[in-house]
């Protein structure tokens, strides 16, 4: 299958600072990507949709300021939460797909906010 | 809307004995429907998914069933061993946009040897 990889896996970071998570499609080229939060023991929420060369489309109740996300080539997306604060400390998975179907997950990236 | 409702939320079963978890959706459009299991801090791993063209789907000891006029699709797992312990999660493709993928709250399911 498709690889995605994701960078750092983890991150401790102090209250008020900006975090940058990496998400590469490997072997492939993915103009869409989808950046998902998912808190302990709780699903996988759906962030936003990144899409190469134009903004990204957030999901209701997701902050498009606080969760900046660039997808400045084919294949990688980037997600900054800025001014972070411990409410933000989550895993944040990004994936991407070949084509309509199967979504390919990076590792994932847990953030913690001291 | 969007909606994907998953039952149930945890399952104990006994080694040998089947699963099954099912769910709902409520978007008549929705043409594919993947299912995840999740391990303890690790990425989600699709185990077996559905288009809307077939009914029925089946991988060794998984299987998953899908009835497009009810709106609902389950997983089985029949056999099932220690190593089956895991988060499962059905997804559904919602049309329209960029063919999202909402998530089930997740199935957390116990294999007792």
């Amino acid at each position: 299958g498709a690889v995605v990889s994701q960078h750092p896996s983890r991150v401790i970071c102090k209250s008020g600072t900006s975090v940058k998570i990496e998400c590469r499609s490997l072997d492939f080229q993915a103009t869409t990507m989808f950046w998902y939060r998912q808190f302990p023991k709780q699903s996988l929420m759906l962030m936003a949709t990144s899409n190469e060369g134009s903004k990204a489309t957030y999901e209701q109740g997701v902050e498009k300021d606080k969760f900046l996300i660039n997808h400045a080539s084919l294949t990688l997306s980037t997600l900054t939460v800025t001014s972070a604060h411990p409410e933000d400390s989550s895993f944040y998975i990004c994936s991407a797909r070949l084509e309509v179907g199967e979504l390919f997950f990076g590792e994932g990236s847990r953030l913690t906010v001291l | 809307g969007e909606n994907v409702e998953q039952h149930p939320s945890t399952l104990s079963v006994q080694e040998g004995d089947s699963a099954v978890i099912k769910c709902t959706y409520s978007d008549s459009a929705s043409n594919y429907f993947p299912w995840y299991k999740q391990e303890l801090g690790k990425r989600p791993q699709l185990i077996i998914d559905i288009r809307s063209n077939v009914g029925e789907k089946k991988d060794q000891r998984i299987a998953v069933t899908l009835n497009k006029t009810a709106k609902h699709f389950s997983l089985h797992i029949t056999e099932t061993q220690p190593e089956d312990s895991a988060v499962y999660f059905c997804a559904v493709m919602f049309s329209g946009g960029y063919n999202k993928l909402i998530f089930g709250a997740g199935t957390r399911l116990a294999v007792h040897p």
